[in-house]
């Protein structure tokens, strides 16, 4: 079954402001990674990450694993209208990446 | 490379019918995938494949059934198509080695009536 936690489910925010969304397990995750889903479209890959701790950043996006390895987090600073669209998290148990149930971004100009 | 390619891209089913959903990948990938897409649920996964020949259960299996002869295709079947299977649906694949990052196909609607 899924194995983590997104919330919150819906974020509007106005063009300019900043947008976090969390991902939160129950167990140790051995890694998490971040996709993004644009409307009508297919999830892409964002990041992994694999340390405690870690933190990566892509422009405006800055992604976060925590001490513990049991959450995670996307922050997007100063949202565009072009960071419409629902991030997901999503982590392997074996074999099988199972997502979570994503955070729909919307972005008013 | 065309990567991840599904066909059909939209379909519509009668109750009990039965249909095939292509997928196929040219990046020598071993790891293929197929999920399901429902609004509100995320992205559940319904059966993955490590190999040609090997395949294993994801989330929600029940209604389909999968097969991977080859490396390259992995098809998704409904054998006797329900309303509750109305869905989009995505294949994904990647190596099996790292990066484990997940390439996904473009996704067919199906609407079962």
């Amino acid at each position: 079954g899924q194995q983590v936690m997104q919330i919150p489910q819906y974020q509007h925010v106005q063009e300019g402001e900043d947008f976090t969304t969390y991902c939160n397990s129950s167990t140790t995750l051995s890694n998490i990674q971040w996709y993004k889903q644009r409307p009508g479209g297919h999830p892409v890959f964002l990041i992994q990450l694999v340390k405690s701790g870690e933190v990566k950043k892509q422009k405006r996006l800055t992604f976060q694993f925590g001490e513990a390895k049991k959450n995670s987090s996307l922050h997007i600073t100063a949202t565009q209208t072009t960071d419409v669209g629902t991030y997901f998290c999503a982590a392997y148990s074996g074999y099988a990446l199972n997502f979570g149930k994503g955070t729909s971004l919307l972005v008013t100009p | 490379n065309a990567g991840v390619t599904q066909t059909p891209k939209f379909q519509v089913l009668k109750t009990g019918q039965s249909m095939t959903l292509q997928c196929a990948q040219d990046m020598n990938h071993e790891y293929m995938s197929w999920y399901r897409q429902d609004p509100g649920m995320g992205l559940r996964l319904i059966h993955y494949s490590v190999g040609a020949g090997i395949t294993d259960q994801g989330e929600v299996p029940n209604g389909y059934n999968v097969s991977r002869s080859t490396t390259e295709d992995f098809p998704l079947r409904l054998l006797s198509a329900a309303p509750s299977q109305t869905s989009v649906y995505f294949c994904a694949s990647r190596q099996t080695g790292g990066p484990y990052e997940q390439y996904f196909g473009p996704g067919t609607r199906l609407t079962v009536t």
